[in-house]
This record gives structure tokens, C-alpha cells and sequence, in this order.
């Protein structure tokens, strides 16, 4: 059983469009991240949340909206995609919000905005 | 604010070789350390971390790091690579003490491409 995953693996979209991923974890876990991972392989966090309270919240467009109907699953909303919004998307999970806690990746959305 | 460096972009060694990627990090505050690896066009997996106690760490697969708070570092080796490491590697901290209700933020370097030959 995946433990995390995300739908879809690939999107290829035309500018100005929006679109959604989603994310699904079945470990149980109260907190939920969303990743980006730039073509240079640079990840860095997004957004963070707590028993579908948002904790984290980085400097990301408001273009970027993520909601989380429940504990297991967070799904990222991208309004008016831009050519720079291209790159790989994942999704984690954590047992709690501990700075110990290991996170658990999901596989990645490839994004490409052409 | 916390940083990782990862001086090392690309590591090629070959199979049976020793192996070592170097992870200096920088922070005003105690830290959490961790080694990911992230397969090709899979997501990141967790292969190490160091919370507290022994500053040596081992993973299940022959990888170890070493926390070394003097000079910031937590390299990671390897006695003897397999073709099956090949992989991105990426090094990263967490504030052990955040403000309350700060969450797990983890800061990445910008990752090792570790080629193993035959």
C-alpha cells in the first residue's frame, strides 16, 4: 500500500490555467507538507498542516492555496499558473509536528506550465 | 534562519569504493540533522537522522553520518558503494526548539547526484 501519494504523477498545462493536486496519506499521521522541487533539484517547503490547521505558511503567492478537508489528505490549488510555477510538487506526511519527526514523501507531481 | 550546504554537486566513485558527502550547516540555534535520498523519479526517503545521544548514526543499508557540532557538519559515508546507491542525496536541518506552534520546517541543501561506476 502507498503510504503517500499524489494525483497526478504528471500535468502539462498552458498558462493562466488552474489546477489542482492532490494528496492522500494512510499512515495516520496529523501533519501534512507540500514541497517544491525547482529544475535544479532545490526543495524547499511551501506550506505545513496540523490536523487541518495550516502551521506553515512560506512566502508563496497567494496564487497557491491549500486545503485540507481532512487529517489524511491535503491538496494544493494553483490559480493563474505562470511559467515559473514549473517543477516537481511533493507531498509529505509526519506523525506530529515534532522538528524530529520524520517526513514521509510522497512520488511528485511533475508540473510543466508551457 | 538555518542553511545547509552541500559543496559537492556531483560524486562519481566506483562500485566497492568508499564514499563520503560533505553537509555543512549553519544555525544560531540546536538543530535536528537528516540524510534523504531520493531515488530517480521517486520521491525522498528518509535514510538517517540525528536527533540526540551518539553522534554517530547508521542507516539499515551500510550508510553512516557523523554529527560533528565544532564544525557544523554532518558528512555522510560509506565504506563500499553499490550500483543501487546511485541517487540524489540531500542533507537537511530542522530547529530542534522552534517557536511554539512553529511546526517541522525542514531546510534542505541543494542535494549530491553520488554515480556509482562499474
Amino acid at each position: 500500500d502507498t503510504a503517500v501519494s499524489q494525483t497526478p504523477k504528471y500535468l502539462v498545462t498552458q498558462m493562466g490555467n488552474d489546477k489542482s493536486i492532490k494528496c492522500e496519506q494512510n499512515l495516520g499521521h496529523d501533519t501534512m507538507y507540500w514541497y517544491k522541487q525547482d529544475s535544479k533539484k532545490f526543495l524547499k517547503i511551501m506550506f505545513s498542516y496540523n490536523n487541518k490547521e495550516l502551521i506553515i505558511n512560506e512566502t508563496v503567492p497567494n496564487r497557491f492555496s491549500p486545503k485540507s478537508p481532512d487529517k489524511a489528505h491535503l491538496n494544493l490549488h494553483i490559480n493563474s499558473l505562470e511559467l515559473g510555477d514549473s517543477a516537481v510538487y511533493f507531498c509529505a506526511s509526519s506523525q506530529s509536528r515534532g522538528p524530529g519527526d520524520t517526513q514521509y514523501f510522497g512520488p511528485g507531481t511533475r508540473l510543466t506550465v508551457l | 534562519a538555518q542553511s545547509v550546504t552541500q559543496l559537492d554537486s556531483q560524486v562519481p566513485v566506483f562500485e566497492e569504493a568508499p564514499v563520503e558527502l560533505r553537509c555543512n550547516y549553519s544555525s544560531s540555534v540546536s538543530v535536528y540533522l537528516f540524510w534523504y535520498v531520493q531515488y530517480p523519479n521517486q520521491g525522498l526517503q528518509l535514510l538517517l537522522k540525528y536527533l540526540s545521544g551518539s553522534t554517530l548514526v547508521e542507516s539499515i543499508n551500510g550508510f553512516e553520518a557523523e554529527f560533528n557540532k565544532s564544525q557544523t557538519s554532518f558528512h555522510l559515508r560509506k565504506p563500499s558503494v553499490h550500483i543501487s546507491d546511485t541517487a540524489e542525496y540531500f542533507c537537511a536541518v530542522s530547529v530542534r526548539f522552534g517557536r511554539a506552534g512553529g511546526g517541522n520546517k525542514l531546510t534542505f541543501g541543494t542535494g549530491t547526484q553520488l554515480k556509482v561506476e562499474l
